[in-house]
């Protein structure tokens, strides 16, 4: 199985709403990220999670906090989201420490922020 | 001036030709390549990977990374309707580093 899933596919949510975006993969993957992407931009990383901890985040409002209950599982809240929040939201994994680390992307979710 | 510069095109090509791709950066230290494609509305797919300085085929795929000159191609023969997408440089200093720099993205339309 080399694939990253994500849940769910579209996501419409005013702002003060609370939601969470879900990411799976069971490739043995230690290292697992989330990135936003904007139309027509590459994508920008917000988080890396290596061995279940938080390696790196990118100076991300706290409005978006990440989680990490296990290898497999990563997860996005969202709080009090903005409309310029709005976009594709892009889970990727790979090996972890050690390795090439080439990064799988999942199909993403397309969260709209209203 | 950005990391990774590159050209976002658009760029279109009847089915057939040779589709050219680069990307250029400023940082010396990166010393691992990457081009992903990304169809729309989908999530980046790695294409090539390469360290050395030098050209790699895969298929229909070259890629070509001159260190000296900092500047790296893809090139893509024989090109089909379905390798339209926007096609993205990314670069990284170490091979564990988890962030990569991504250049622009170039859009490719390949008409039939």
């Amino acid at each position: 199985d080399t694939e990253v899933t994500q849940t769910p596919k579209h996501l419409v949510m005013g702002m003060t709403n609370k939601k969470s975006l879900k990411c799976e993969q069971h490739m043995g993957h230690r290292a697992m990220y989330w990135y936003k992407q904007k139309a027509k931009k590459p994508p920008e990383l917000m988080f890396v999670y290596s061995y279940e901890k938080l390696s790196i985040n990118e100076s991300v409002p706290s409005r978006f906090s990440p989680e990490c209950p296990n290898s497999s599982l990563l997860n996005l809240h969202l709080h009090a989201l903005q409309p310029e929040d709005s976009a594709l939201y892009l889970c990727a994994s790979s090996q972890g420490a050690g390795g090439w680390n080439e990064q799988f992307f999942g199909p993403g979710t397309r969260l709209t922020v209203l | 001036q950005k990391e990774v510069e590159q050209d976002p095109g658009p760029l279109s090509v009847p089915e057939g030709a040779i589709v050219s791709l680069n990307c250029t950066y400023s940082n010396s230290a990166f010393q691992y390549f990457m081009w992903y494609r990304q169809y729309s509305r989908k999530g980046p797919e790695l294409l090539m990977y390469t360290y050395s300085s030098g050209n790699k085929e895969d298929g229909r795929f070259t890629a070509q990374v001159d260190k000296s000159s900092k500047y790296i191609s893809l090139f893509i023969r024989d090109s089909q309707p379905s390798d339209s997408a926007t096609y993205l440089c990314a670069m990284k200093r170490l091979p564990n580093d988890y962030k990569l720099s991504f250049g622009a993205g170039t859009t490719v339309t390949v008409r039939a």
